[in-house]
């Protein structure tokens, strides 16, 4: 149980264009799910915090125009890079959990190369 | 704020051997959650163990144990009979349970290197 998938698993995009990164909980209901972004050899940095249906909270210093998150549903966040840039290049991972106070459990993220 | 301290970047051991990875943090709650991660080479971060701060009993799972010590805010890892597969970052992180600290903080991590 407990299964978090990400989709694509990698993308590589040209510079400008936006790209869209999928968060689904396959076998249980996430009413919060989180955004993380890691850089090599490093830690898990959080980008945002989602509740289903509400606006997405997001830490200081990350854009929410440029990363707009979308929870629509309780299996389904998405994340878009919008109007991409090299230095947006990284390692994106999505965890859900099925309560705010729960366990996060995490995707297998998605490695994102801005050209 | 809270802070969770990993003060050992790297850490081998051999195969079947036992190690301990540390892990400290610090927080004015006294209610919490504190868990261990491992990420492989593949980057799936994947649960380990998982403590509750209001039981006193050390959770265990398998190989797998802590030492957690709520008064000195310690929160150590022990691998037991060490396997090739363990070779991964571990990750420290803590979770609050009061409103606006349900976000984990994590550790810098740990690369554990399991030698055959």
């Amino acid at each position: 149980g407990a299964v978090v998938s990400q989709h694509p698993s990698r993308v590589i995009c040209k510079s400008g264009t936006s790209v869209k990164i999928e968060c689904r909980s396959l076998d249980f209901q996430a009413t919060t799910m989180f955004w993380y972004r890691q850089f090599p050899k490093q830690s898990l940095m959080l980008m945002a915090t989602s509740n289903e249906g509400s606006k997405a909270t997001y830490e200081q210093g990350v854009e929410k125009d440029k990363f707009l998150i979308n929870h629509a549903s309780l299996t389904l966040s998405t994340l878009t890079v919008t109007s991409a840039h090299p230095e947006d290049s990284s390692f994106y991972i999505c965890s859900a959990s099925p309560g705010v106070q729960e366990t996060q459990y995490f995707g297998p993220g998605t490695r994102l190369l801005v050209l | 704020a809270q802070t969770v301290t990993q003060s050992q970047p790297e850490m081998s051991v051999q195969e079947a051997e036992t190690v301990t990875l540390s892990c400290t943090y610090d927080t004015s709650e006294s209610d919490y959650y504190l868990f261990w991660y491992k990420q492989p080479p593949s980057r799936q971060m994947i649960l380990v163990i998982r403590q509750e701060a209001y039981k006193q009993q050390n959770a265990t799972e398998n190989r797998f144990s802590v030492n957690f010590q709520k008064a000195a805010k310690s929160f150590s890892l022990k691998i037991s009979d060490s396997q090739l597969g363990d070779a991964a970052m571990y990750f420290c992180a803590y979770r609050g349970s009061t409103s606006g600290t349900y976000k984990y903080i994590f550790g810098t991590g740990t690369r554990l290197k399991v030698l055959a």
